[in-house]
């Protein structure tokens, strides 16, 4: 199975931060990953898929970049409605993985 | 629009079994895979288990396979989690998510989410 590695756990940041989250998958995925978010006590919604595209919706101060077995996700300046935990998902086989979570708090 | 809807949690003994149902309406069923997803009280998410659009490919997660299962039924816009054996580490809320695509032969990730379902199991 691929293991995927997410870093930082937690961050603490202040609004207008540019914040940045990695996950390294254990084998090549190619571009395979997606982020979520998920607020608290929320079902998660996807951010990025296939690494780099922007779901439909989602603000441009989020991207993503990477493939094979680095990923990361950075958020330009982060706002008040993004304090939140995300996660990484490699779906390029199952059983599908995700990443342990970073919670990104307020400073 | 896309809604999902899972019911069937509840309070239940250790060693008991439970389904839970996703009810889905707003697209075609019975063209998108659906998945399985948890999260126990505090941690993260673990995918669990995943069903092709036509029933006929079902995986799962190595920490649950043998004691679930996952099914569908094409006519009536849903999808089932059968947990066998349910143990205290199965607490959690449960989240079934559609395929992001349509018909798929490849693994894809998920796009839409349902609120999830509690099931606590406690003696």
């Amino acid at each position: 199975d691929i293991q995927m590695i997410q870093s930082p756990s937690s961050l603490s940041a202040s609004v207008g931060d540019r914040v940045t989250i990695t996950c390294r998958a254990s084998q090549g995925i190619r571009n395979d990953l997606a982020w979520y978010q998920q607020k608290l006590g929320r079902a998660p919604k996807r951010l990025i898929y296939a690494a780099s595209s922007l779901q439909s919706g989602v603000p441009s101060r989020f991207s993503g970049s990477g493939s094979g077995t680095e990923f990361t996700l950075t958020i330009s300046s982060l706002q008040p409605e993004d304090f939140a935990t995300y996660y990484c998902l490699q779906y390029n086989n199952y059983p599908h993985m995700f990443g342990q979570g970073t919670k990104v708090e307020i400073k | 629009q896309v809604q999902l809807v899972e019911s069937g949690g509840d309070v239940v003994q250790p060693g008991r079994s439970l389904r839970l149902s996703c009810a889905a309406s707003g697209f075609m069923f019975n063209k998108y895979g659906m998945q399985w997803v948890r999260q126990a009280p505090g941690k993260g998410l673990e995918w669990l288990a995943v069903i092709w659009h036509d029933g006929n490919h079902t995986y799962y997660a190595d920490s649950v396979r043998g004691r679930v299962t996952i099914s569908r039924d094409n006519s009536k816009n849903t999808v089932y989690l059968h947990i066998n054996s349910l143990r205290a580490e199965d607490t959690a809320v449960y989240y079934c998510a559609r395929d992001a695509a349509p018909i798929v032969v490849v693994p894809v990730a998920m796009n839409y989410w349902g609120q999830g379902t509690l099931v606590t199991v406690s003696s």
